[in-house]
């Protein structure tokens, strides 16, 4: 079984630019989960996807993330403009609905550095 | 917020030597915790996880305990080797209303001596 997929795996970009994240989820998985892990911290979850639909967004600072699942399988998070804070690993989990476990399956993630 | 933190940011241990790795969390509600394990330039690998209603579970060389008294988890590897050398995150999950993004804490390094 193929697992979740990101691009691009690093990025480099000036602040006030604009920068896409994409993720591809583990085959059949319907949940899908963004989070962000800063340097030394465990990972925090930015917004979380049911399908194509949003289940939980209240840690994106909306002003300036945005994320969209629009045919319910490929996801791509986006910063614009990005700022020097927004530094950090970007990781994209998936789980399969079905289940009630805990068990979320994460990819390898996408290291941004904003100069 | 609440969240989930873990007691040593660094754990040293000798190959073939038993290491436990603790955590404190501190929403009741939480219904699973989970442990993951985090090499270098990866993202997070699954280790194991325990429903809250549980207060022990173990798997290949390692066993999670819960104890929700004191709100207390922890990580047991058995005979520990080179390649368990990694941060070491809990995490928990409260899946009450269909969210259930996991709240991490800080993590564990741990270093395996030879």
């Amino acid at each position: 079984e193929a697992g979740v997929a990101q691009s691009p795996r690093y990025k480099i970009i000036e602040k006030r630019q604009s920068v896409a994240f994409w993720c591809n989820p583990i085959s059949g998985h319907a949940t899908l989960y963004w989070y962000q892990q800063i340097l030394g911290q465990g990972p925090k979850l930015l917004i979380q996807f049911q399908n194509n639909g949003v289940v939980d967004d209240s840690q994106l600072p909306k002003d300036r993330f945005s994320a969209e699942r629009l045919k319910g399988v490929d996801s791509t998070l986006k910063i614009q403009p990005a700022k020097l804070e927004d530094s950090a690993v970007y990781l994209c989990a998936s789980s399969p609905r079905a289940r009630v476990s805990g068990t979320q399956y994460f990819g390898p993630g996408t290291r941004l550095l904003v100069l | 917020g609440e969240s989930v933190g873990l007691h040593l940011p660094t754990l040293s241990v000798q190959e073939g030597d038993n290491s436990i790795i603790n955590c404190a969390y501190s929403n009741s509600a939480s219904d699973y915790f989970i442990w993951y394990k985090q090499e270098s330039g990866k993202g997070p690998q699954f280790i194991i996880d325990i429903r809250s209603n549980m207060d022990k579970r173990q798997g290949q060389r390692v066993t999670v305990l819960l104890n929700k008294t004191v709100k207390h988890l922890s990580l047991q590897i058995a005979a520990t080797q080179p390649g368990d050398s990694a941060v070491y995150f809990c995490a928990e999950k409260n899946s009450g209303g269909g969210a259930d993004g996991l709240t991490f804490g800080k993590g564990t390094h741990l270093i395996i001596q030879p």
